[in-house]
Parts: structure tokens; C-alpha cells; sequence
């Protein structure tokens, strides 16, 4: 079974830049998560999709952030304009739809390391 | 607010030791808890996943343990490793709301060969 799928894996750009990352998630789950992990930090939930309606953004910068997920499958996690300490990885995670999966176990990307200069 | 605390930061042992990374949080009211490993430059593996109802998991070499009501919980390392060197992530589902898991700061492990 594939696992969950981000691109690019690495990025940097100057500081005002936009930046777009793109995540699959694996095939058949409904939920999908954007968490942010700064450097000695543990991952925090940015946004949550189920299907492709928004869960929870509580914790998205919303000035400067923006995740959409249409036909609920990928998602896309856009900042513009970016500032330095937006400098992080950005995980992609999913998992099975809640009602089904009481468990709700996570399964995370790769991520992608984002440099702002 | 929920919060995860994660002791020690940072742990190197001799090959061959067994070994207990601590994690703490603040509301009980979870409904589960993951262990993940996280290798430099890498996403993060889930290794155990302990239910709210469960007491523990076991999976090889490793245990997890919950206790709710005291907010705790241990990942127990049998017999490490050099390869089992990586950062180890304590992560809790509340319930109520969104499934989002919480996460502490992780513990650095260091096997020497």
C-alpha cells in the first residue's frame, strides 16, 4: 500500500514569496491533516479536512495561509506572502474516516522543508 | 489546553541497554495516544498506538504503557540498538472535536555501538 505522498521535499525562497506544497494522501482516507514542525518542536496541527469540507483551522495563520482540498483527495498548502518564521517542515498526514475508524490512527508523509531567507 | 511534556529531551545509551522515554499530559480526557520515530529529514513512523481503554501495546522490542488518570505514559526499548537511534515523538488524540493530536518535543535517542 503507498503511503502518504508530499512534494516538493525541500523548498527555499525569500521572505515575501509565495510557496505552494501538495500532498496525497493514502488511498481511501477521508482525513487529512497540515501540521507544522519548527525546528525542536513537535509537529502542530495547522488545518483538518474530512472528505473536503474544513474540520478544524483553528491554528492556520489565515493572513497568510491557505489549504484547499478539492474532490476530496489532494490537498494543496499555500503561504503567501511568506515570512522567516515560516522556516519549518510541513507534514501531510491521514487517516480513515472517524466513524468508521474509532482508532484514528495517523500516517504521515515525508514532509517538506521549507527554508524562508 | 492540552500539553505534552516529553522527558528526557535528549538520551545516549550503550548498545544492549533497556531504556524508558517518559511522557506527560496535562488533560486526561484523551481518546488515544501514538508513539511515533522520527529519523533526521524525515516524516514520522507511527510505532504504537494505545487506545483510551487500553493499558498497553507491544510490538517487538517495544512497549507502550498508558495511565489516563495520572496522564502518562512509557515507550520501553528492549535490548537497543544503533538503529533504533532517532527522535521519538508522544502524541495524544483529545476527544471532542477534531482527532488532531497534540505532540511534546520528542526525546533524542542516541545508541552507541
Amino acid at each position: 500500500e503507498a503511503g502518504v505522498a508530499q512534494s516538493p521535499r525541500y523548498k527555499i525562497i525569500e521572505k515575501r514569496q509565495s510557496v505552494a506544497f501538495w500532498c496525497n494522501p493514502i488511498s481511501g482516507h477521508a482525513t487529512l491533516y497540515w501540521y507544522q514542525q519548527i525546528l525542536g518542536q513537535g509537529p502542530k496541527l495547522l488545518i483538518q479536512f474530512q472528505n473536503n469540507g474544513v474540520v478544524d483551522d483553528s491554528q492556520l495563520p489565515k493572513d497568510r495561509f491557505s489549504a484547499e482540498r478539492l474532490k476530496g483527495v489532494d490537498s494543496t498548502l499555500k503561504i503567501q506572502p511568506a515570512k522567516l518564521e515560516d522556516s519549518a517542515v510541513y507534514l501531510c498526514a491521514s487517516s480513515l474516516i472517524r466513524l468508521a475508524a474509532p482508532y484514528n490512527e495517523q500516517f504521515f508523509g515525508p514532509g517538506t522543508r521549507l527554508t524562508v531567507l | 489546553k492540552q500539553e505534552v511534556t516529553q522527558i528526557p529531551a535528549a538520551l545516549s545509551v550503550p548498545e544492549g541497554e533497556n531504556l524508558v522515554l517518559n511522557c506527560s499530559f496535562t488533560d486526561s480526557a484523551i481518546y488515544n495516544l501514538q508513539w511515533f520515530r522520527q529519523d533526521p529529514g524525515k516524516g514520522l513512523t507511527s510505532l504504537l498506538l494505545i487506545q483510551s481503554s487500553q493499558r498497553e501495546q507491544t510490538s517487538g522490542r517495544l512497549n507502550a504503557s498508558l495511565d489516563k488518570s495520572s496522564g502518562r505514559s512509557t515507550l520501553y526499548i528492549a535490548a537497543s540498538q544503533p538503529g533504533d537511534s532517532a527522535t521519538y515523538l508522544c502524541a495524544v488524540g483529545n476527544r471532542g472535536g477534531s482527532e488532531k493530536l497534540v505532540f511534546g518535543k520528542g526525546t533524542k535517542l542516541t545508541v552507541n555501538p
